[in-house]
């Protein structure tokens, strides 16, 4: 079936504005992944579903970010009153759960806060 | 901090030769292990995982993994200049899910 998808591929917002990112994971994976990777850094983690809990919310890097998953499925994150280090690609990434712990990354969406 | 480390980089290596990179791990108790590769402006594609001490091999590609010295690799054998990426190595510890990342590093095959 189809892989991971994100949406939308580019988003460019004013800082101050909220922003929503969507994910849909591969069909029947049960734990889903938010990452972000900065120009000149690293892939970053943010959190972490198994179902429609968040059983780690260690990388959000402030309370301005969400996240949730309903359904089991589709997952947003909101970033609130953007700022220009909130700038980076945002990555999806979605897992059989349990039993597999490999990870299949999403396209990504670009956010660019001007 | 868990951590995991790359060679820096960048590697160039001709066309045809084998191509190794290197990572280490300071979390012993990390379980499983992973290579993605990286086109620029995309996002990372696996290319191997390895949860075994010892060597995994797949086509071109042969993962080694040494829990004792904390240490991951990838060989490629006959590198192609398709195989011109950023390779990342991910790690899983041992109680969480998520992927801990090297910074990753740049390989470019010369034709």
């Amino acid at each position: 079936g189809a892989g991971v998808s994100q949406s939308p591929s580019n988003k460019v917002t004013e800082k101050g504005k909220d922003v929503e990112l969507r994910c849909d994971p591969i069909s029947g994976h049960t734990a889903l992944y938010w990452y972000r990777q900065s120009l000149g850094q690293g892939l970053e983690f943010l959190i972490y579903f198994q179902g429609n809990s968040a059983p780690d919310k260690s990388g959000l890097p402030s309370d301005r970010f969400s996240a949730e998953r309903t359904g089991g499925s589709v997952s947003t994150l909101t970033i609130q009153r953007t700022q220009q280090e909130d700038s980076a690609v945002y990555l999806c990434a979605s897992s059989p759960g349990l039993a597999s712990r490999t990870q299949y990354f999403g396209p990504g969406t670009r956010l660019t806060v001007l | 901090q868990k951590e995991v480390e790359q060679n820096s980089g960048p590697l160039s290596v001709p066309e045809g030769a084998i191509a190794s990179l290197n990572c280490t791990y300071s979390d012993r108790g990390s379980q499983s292990f992973f290579w993605y590769r990286q086109y620029s402006g995309k996002s990372p594609e696996l290319i191997m995982f390895i949860y075994s001490n010892g060597d995994k091999e797949d086509g071109r590609f042969t993962a080694q993994l040494n829990k004792a010295s904390q240490y991951v690799s990838l060989l490629i054998r006959d590198s192609q200049p398709s195989d011109s990426a950023t390779y990342l190595c991910a790690v899983i510890g041992g109680a969480n899910s998520k992927l801990t990342f090297g910074k990753g590093i740049t390989l470019s095959v010369r034709p």
